[in-house]
């Protein structure tokens, strides 16, 4: 079954350093998303992303975030100067054009010290 | 699993019997509906979805139980095993496209007793 795979698992970066965290897609989908959960809370939207622009941002995703598709595999979440707020899990996801479900991946642990 | 941060509602159920878990969810205007389990560590997965022209919705084991006067969403998870352990969300998609960001809810902890 096609996944949508994430790298790193985990990371631990320090208070002000910039992380990128990285996402493969489903190869047909063509709507992105990354989600967030900080520890033991619900899933919060940050954004999506279709034919190469951000569709839709939540209030979360200030100027600190940028999402790129660098290439046709690639999706990335760039945050520019990490807080310790910012430790979380981080999900993309993505969805095809006739798929009403997401599929996420696995998620990456984003520790800020 | 982690448990620090919000306390999830957690029910408790013995192993063969069905679970049902319940949703409210906020959204007049949501159409469409979905259920995610999520398991320690893992991202969530997709279990059933719904959409607002129905009230039921029945899957392998699972049904989905939509009520839009009181904005009521449930899971049944009939024979529950083992397995069923996990987090389960209940998610509404408020946009005016079926690609619309989803909202998730706060989540219902289910634990199995042998």
């Amino acid at each position: 079954e096609p996944e949508v795979t994430q790298t790193p698992s985990h990371q631990v970066t320090q208070m002000g350093q910039e992380v990128i965290l990285r996402c493969v897609p489903i190869s047909n989908h063509l709507y992105f998303y990354w989600y967030r959960q900080i520890l033991g809370q619900k899933v919060e939207f940050l954004v999506s992303f279709y034919n190469n622009e951000i569709s839709e941002k939540s209030e979360i995703f200030d100027d600190q975030f940028s999402v790129e598709r660098p290439d046709g595999s690639n999706f990335t979440l760039k945050i520019r100067s990490t807080k310790l707020e910012d430790s979380a899990m981080y999900f993309c996801a993505s969805i095809g054009q006739d798929n009403y479900g997401y599929t996420f991946g696995s998620g990456t642990r984003l520790t800020v010290v | 699993g982690e448990s620090v941060g919000l306390h999830l509602p957690t029910l408790s159920v013995q192993e063969g019997d069905n679970s049902i878990i319940n949703c409210a969810y906020s959204n007049s205007a949501s159409d469409y509906f979905i259920w995610y389990k999520q398991e320690s560590g893992k991202g969530p997965q997709f279990i059933i979805d719904i959409r607002s022209n129905m009230d039921k919705r029945q899957g392998q084991r699972v049904t989905v139980l939509l009520n839009k006067t009181v904005k009521h969403l449930s899971l049944q998870i009939a024979a529950t095993q083992p397995g069923d352990s996990a987090v389960y969300f209940c998610a509404e998609n408020p946009g005016y496209s079926s690609a619309s960001k989803i909202i998730f809810g706060s989540g219902t902890r289910l634990s199995i007793r042998p």
